[in-house]
């Protein structure tokens, strides 16, 4: 059984561009939720999808927002980039909302020069 | 607010020493205590959820147990492929989301 899968892994960008992630969850897993994971903040809450709805937001700027499609799978974008949103992003999914058990991909590393 | 804090921030055992990690939190009603195992430049890898005090799970050489305020994950003759950092994280009941602690970055000397 595949595991979660985040592409792409490495990413460069200029302030002020803007970025897209994805995250396709394990086969049959029907929520998806993102986090930032920075050396200061350790791994922060982002938003939690569940069957295209968006159930839980993070204490985070407009700039974040994303996005869950029919099969699944999802992505996050980020606007007006800024040099402190560099950070790995992690998706975890889990079979339904409330799971106790979240499976994460490798994560993107996102870097903003 | 839901708060974590683990302790030590960095742990350095040698071969075969054991010791214990400890997570701290504050919820206002806990669902699950999650514990997760990190290696560099990858996603975390669960490892045990513990759901209410007095509980204890096991995997090889890992052993976690709860109380109403704080985890705790005991490492027995530790061997170096166990060097990782060690993460944390609670979740509230009537919430699915998780918060995390910072971790417990753990390396284990030959």
């Amino acid at each position: 059984k595949a595991g979660v899968t985040q592409t792409p892994r490495y990413l460069i960008k200029t302030r002020g561009q803007q970025v897209t992630l994805s995250c396709s969850p394990i086969s049959g897993h029907r929520s998806v939720s993102w986090y930032q994971q920075t050396p200061g903040q350790g791994l922060q809450f982002l938003f939690e999808y569940f069957s295209e709805t968006q159930r839980n937001k993070g204490n985070f700027p407009g700039r974040f927002s994303g996005r869950q499609f029919s099969n699944s799978r999802s992505e996050m974008n980020v606007s007006t980039l800024e040099l402190g949103d560099s950070a790995l992003y992690l998706c975890a999914s889990s079979p339904q909302p409330g799971n106790t058990e979240a499976f994460f991909g490798q994560g993107t590393r996102l870097t903003v020069v | 607010e839901d708060q974590v804090t683990q302790s030590p921030e960095a742990l350095r055992l040698q071969e075969g020493e054991s010791s214990s990690l400890n997570c701290s939190y504050t919820v206002s009603g806990l669902r699950g205590l999650f514990w997760y195992r990190q290696d560099p430049g990858k996603g975390p890898e669960f490892l045990f959820t513990l759901y209410s005090a007095g509980e204890e799970k096991e995997k090889e050489r890992l052993k976690a147990t709860l109380t109403k305020k704080e985890s705790f994950l005991h490492i027995t003759a530790p061997k170096p492929e166990d060097s990782a950092t060690y993460l944390c994280a609670v979740q509230a009941l009537g919430y699915s989301t998780l918060t995390f602690g910072k971790g417990t970055m753990l390396l284990v000397s030959p």
